[in-house]
C-alpha cells in the first residue's frame, strides 16, 4: 500500500521569498511521484512529474521539485512566490506497477501575501 | 482549450433524495476518474474507468453509489439515496494513457454537493 503525507496544512510566505512545500511518501513498490496545484474554485492541474532520471525536475510557473530515493521525499519548491501563487498543492504518488492509481496527500494551502 | 466539464456545479438536496452529477471527458481521452474531496479525507478515489469499462471502484460506498460510462462522451456518478455525509466536492478527472508514467490527468471544475 502507498501512503503520502504532507506535514504542513498552510504555509504562509510574503510575495517573493522562497518556499518549499514538503511531501514524503511511503510505499513497498516503486513509485512515480506528482506535485498537482487547485486554485480556487477549480479542479487539479499538473504542475510536474517524477519517472526517472535526473531527481530534480521543473514543471510550470517556475517550480520545481526534487526527488529523494533515501528519504522518501519530493519537496516542491519556489525561489520566488507570488500572490497569484496563492492555491492548494497536492502531492500524489502511483505504483509502477499499478496502471491508474493516484493516491494524493492531504494538500498544503500557499497562502502569499503582499 | 480542450477541458473536462462537469455538471452541475453546486447542488443542494434533502437527505434521501437522488443526486446525479455528470462528466463530459475531454474527446478520445479513455480513461476517466471520479474523485470525492473532503476536509476530513482529502481527495478519495471513488471510480476509474478505462475504455467505458469499470476497473476500479472499490473506493464506492455500494450500497448507494453508482458511476457509469453509458457512452464515451458521458460518465455519471449517482448516489441514491443521499445522505449528509456524502456532502463533498465531486472531481471528475480523464485522461489518455496506457501505462502510469505517461499519466497526465485533466480535472473538471468539480460538483459541490450539499446534503440537507
Amino acid at each position: 500500500a502507498q501512503s503520502v503525507t504532507q506535514l504542513d496544512s498552510q504555509v504562509p510566505v510574503f510575495e517573493e521569498a522562497p518556499v518549499e512545500l514538503r511531501c514524503n511518501y511511503s510505499s513497498s513498490v516503486s513509485v512515480y511521484l506528482f506535485w498537482y496545484v487547485q486554485y480556487p474554485n477549480q479542479g487539479l492541474q499538473l504542475l510536474l512529474k517524477y519517472l526517472s532520471g535526473s531527481t530534480l525536475v521543473k514543471g510550470i510557473n517556475g517550480f520545481e521539485a526534487e526527488f529523494n530515493k533515501s528519504q522518501t521525499s519530493f519537496h516542491l519548491r519556489k525561489p520566488s512566490v507570488h500572490i497569484s501563487d496563492t492555491a492548494e498543492y497536492f502531492c500524489a504518488v502511483t505504483p509502477m506497477d499499478s496502471s491508474y492509481k493516484l493516491i494524493f496527500g492531504s494538500g498544503t494551502r500557499l497562502l502569499v501575501r503582499p | 482549450d480542450a477541458r473536462v466539464t462537469q455538471t452541475p456545479r453546486h447542488k443542494v438536496t434533502e437527505m434521501g433524495q437522488e443526486v446525479t452529477m455528470r462528466c463530459q471527458p475531454i474527446l478520445g481521452h479513455n480513461t476517466v476518474f471520479w474523485y470525492r474531496q473532503t476536509m476530513m479525507q482529502g481527495l478519495e478515489l471513488l471510480a476509474y474507468f478505462r475504455n467505458r469499462a469499470p476497473l476500479d471502484d472499490s473506493g464506492m460506498p455500494k450500497d448507494r453509489f453508482s458511476a457509469e460510462m453509458p457512452d464515451a462522451t458521458l460518465a455519471t456518478l449517482k448516489i441514491q439515496p443521499s445522505e449528509p455525509r456524502d456532502s463533498a466536492v465531486y472531481f471528475c478527472a480523464s485522461g489518455l494513457a496506457q501505462t502510469a508514467k505517461n499519466e497526465k490527468l485533466f480535472f473538471g471544475s468539480g460538483t459541490q454537493l450539499s446534503v440537507l
